[in-house]
């Protein structure tokens, strides 16, 4: 069956640190992929995304994320969170019509 | 444009009455999403509409949830004989088609409490 697994529910890091969340998928064929953002509050908005081309994507506020077809991952990273980041981390896939989200990834930065 | 609006925000329902969620979706945008949302997980796919027409619907959805776009415009999700597990956020989302089709843009959604 088509998944998106998210490895870490849950990610504590003091300001300063690095960051990398991972993110798998099972769809064969072409897939788009994307990484939204919740911050508390507010809805999902758009992080960054994937369509084609050159693997590593830069998003919004200086995340990164790249796509590694053999393994069919999408991790983002960003070199030094801050508290700002503290927000709700969702990684997407569309092979279709259909846009299929990861369960999410609870980061928490501590000031 | 202020983006994609829901409403209402917050619904309290006694189980087995009907609900109604409308969204307003980006006006220039003519596909037409519903996620349904709960306490842990990513968003789960509805259903979701190009124009009026309604493509594709979840496996998953119930008979008794109903999503119309009469006019190509705002979207309606009808939940019949509510039930405690339809307890969840819904979320409409909106794109273009096309190039931009994969690119959603999220309301803030309606969350459903069935007591």
């Amino acid at each position: 069956a088509q998944s998106v697994s998210q490895h870490n529910h849950h990610v504590i890091l003091s300001e300063a640190a690095s960051l990398e969340l991972g993110c798998n998928y099972s769809y064969g064929g072409t897939v788009n992929l994307f990484w939204y953002v919740q911050y508390p509050g507010q809805h999902l908005q758009l992080l960054l995304k994937y369509f084609s081309g050159d693997p590593l994507v830069k998003g919004i506020k200086g995340f990164e994320a790249e796509f590694i077809k053999s393994k069919f991952s999408f991790n983002l990273r960003k070199p030094s969170v801050q508290w700002s980041d503290t927000a709700e981390y969702f990684c997407a896939v569309n092979s279709r019509n259909d846009m299929r989200f990861g369960a999410g990834t609870r980061l928490t930065v501590k000031p | 444009d202020t983006g994609v609006s829901q409403d209402p925000r917050h619904k309290i329902t006694k189980r087995g009455q009907n609900v109604t969620f409308r969204c307003d979706p980006i006006s220039e945008h003519n596909r037409l999403y519903w996620y349904r949302q709960t306490l842990g997980q990513g968003p789960e796919f509805l259903t979701y509409f190009q124009n009026e027409a309604q493509l594709e619907k979840s496996r998953l959805l119930s008979d008794r949830f109903s999503a119309e776009r009469p006019k190509g415009s705002f979207s309606t999700l009808e939940i019949q004989r509510t039930e405690q597990g339809d307890s969840a956020m819904y979320l409409c989302a909106s794109s273009l088609a096309g190039s931009g089709a994969n690119v959603l843009t999220f309301g803030a959604g309606s969350r459903l409490t069935v007591l």
